[in-house]
């Protein structure tokens, strides 16, 4: 089984709709999680960090869930900048990532 | 502000060659991590390097060995390579503050192509 499993998509989504994407780790000692943003050819870069309370950066909404193992990102009202691909990760102790595979986002007009 | 530079941008070797890629992290930090991201796929762990030492290591041969040196910039070596290691290197920076915070910062890569 994979470390961290995600949809790869795409999600085809038009301007202003709401959007989720789910992901899954098997290593329950794992203690911090993230997602990060990786825009085609380019490098990955944190998009927020992600706690057992959920938290919110704008339109961005991520959640925890440790007794089912399992991560959540929700965009609300879309933008066409918002297409990317959203990478699951956690950290593996001395800040090691351990990336998913990645879900990826077309927002059209 | 320099952010993670890392070179050379593109490179194309042949099976069998020994390739060096090189980085240096953003300035203030002292620890580097190298990840190879295949087509598709996210990054995967190579190895992490602080104080000129390797910390730790992912699932890679001995093939893949690095550096670092002691003004924090790194290099990730590879042998003998394999048609299956063209890939993007990745190089990541963070400093301690970052080993709580998660963020790393990543370097534009290096997209390496094995013929």
């Amino acid at each position: 089984r994979k470390e961290v499993e995600q949809d790869p998509g795409p999600f085809n989504v038009p301007e202003g709709a709401t959007v989720a994407f789910n992901c899954t780790y098997s290593n329950s000692a794992s203690q911090s999680f993230f997602w990060y943003r990786q825009d085609c050819r380019k490098e990955p870069k944190l998009l927020m960090s992600v706690y057992s309370s959920g938290n919110e950066d704008g339109r961005f909404t991520a959640q925890l869930n440790r007794a089912s193992q399992y991560i959540s990102l929700l965009i609300r009202d879309s933008k066409l900048s918002d297409s990317a691909t959203y990478l699951c990760v956690w950290s593996g102790g001395y800040n090691k990532l351990i990336f998913g595979a990645g879900t990826r986002l077309a927002v059209h007009p | 502000d320099a952010g993670v530079t890392q070179s050379p941008t593109h490179l194309i070797k042949t099976r069998g060659q020994q390739v060096t890629l090189r980085c240096s992290p953003k300035s203030g930090h002292d620890t580097v991590s190298w990840y190879q991201q295949a087509l598709g796929q996210g990054p995967q762990f190579i190895f992490q390097y602080y104080e000129e030492e390797e910390r730790q290591r992912g699932n890679f041969p001995d093939r893949f060995s690095g550096h670092q040196f002691p003004n924090y910039s790194s290099e990730l070596n590879v042998n003998a390579l394999l048609l299956g290691d063209s890939a993007l290197y990745l190089c990541a920076s963070s400093s301690i503050a970052g080993v709580l915070s998660g963020e790393q910062f990543f370097g534009p890569g290096t997209r390496l192509t094995v013929l």
